[in-house]
């Protein structure tokens, strides 16, 4: 497809458990972002990739949470020994560089994994 | 300190009624960067505008209109004559110069267009 995909789109885990969350960008594009949206709230900025370099990780809201883009393109979100309070959809967005720069272009965003810890 | 607010929770309208959505933005920085987004119930955000902060045009398309004032730091967005098509929750986001590929987030605004 032409738009970011994400897998699953839900899943529930028990308190405890590890889960692992894949996204797939829209081909070509460099840049990489994960969000994290609670209930009833808007999405708040996880990690950002360029390419494989993850180049922002500061909101990460534990040591339990890594993300990694190792060729550049797939990337996945694990989350150890999850919690209840990590119970989100987290969203995947990807976008392009023009000319080496970051241009702030239009980021296209996945539909989400809807996590939920019990 | 959130950076974006969104005081509307929820708004309900009839189709053909006009809706505006306000958005108050706080920063430092002289240089950044507005945006809204549509996320409709299946999840996706779509990305609707960006404006940087040098533009203080208001734009205008199809139905969708935005007010841009630096001086109150508002975005507003107004759709006219609604459609229940139109019924989803709005965001409006902020990115600052100093890493502008970081997207702050409004709450959101719940928008139900009613036939």
């Amino acid at each position: 497809g032409a738009g970011v995909s994400q897998s699953p789109r839900y899943k529930v885990a028990k308190r405890g458990q590890d889960v692992a969350l894949r996204c797939d960008p829209i081909s070509g594009h460099v840049s990489l972002f994960w969000y994290q949206q609670a209930l009833g709230q808007g999405p708040e900025f996880l990690t950002y990739f360029q390419n494989e370099a993850q180049l922002d990780k500061s909101g990460l809201p534990s040591d339990r949470f890594f993300a990694e883009r190792p060729e550049g393109s797939v990337s996945t979100l694990k989350i150890q020994r999850t919690q209840q309070e990590d119970s989100a959809v987290y969203l995947c967005a990807s976008s392009l560089i023009l000319d080496g720069t970051y241009m702030n272009t239009e980021a296209f965003f996945g539909q989400g994994t809807r996590l939920t810890v019990v | 300190a959130q950076k974006v607010t969104q005081a509307q929770t929820e708004i309900s309208v009839v189709e053909k009624e006009d809706v505006t959505l306000d958005c108050v933005y706080e920063t430092r920085d002289t240089t950044y960067y507005l945006f809204w987004y549509k996320q409709p119930p299946s999840g996706e955000l779509v990305f609707l505008i960006r404006r940087n902060s040098f533009d203080e045009q208001n734009e205008i398309s199809g139905r969708y209109s935005w007010n841009f004032q630096k001086s109150t730091s508002s975005f507003n967005f107004t759709i006219t004559a609604s459609q229940v098509v139109d019924s989803a929750v709005y965001f409006c986001a902020l990115s600052e110069a100093r890493d502008d590929y970081k997207l702050s987030f409004g709450a959101g605004t719940t928008v139900t267009v009613r036939a």
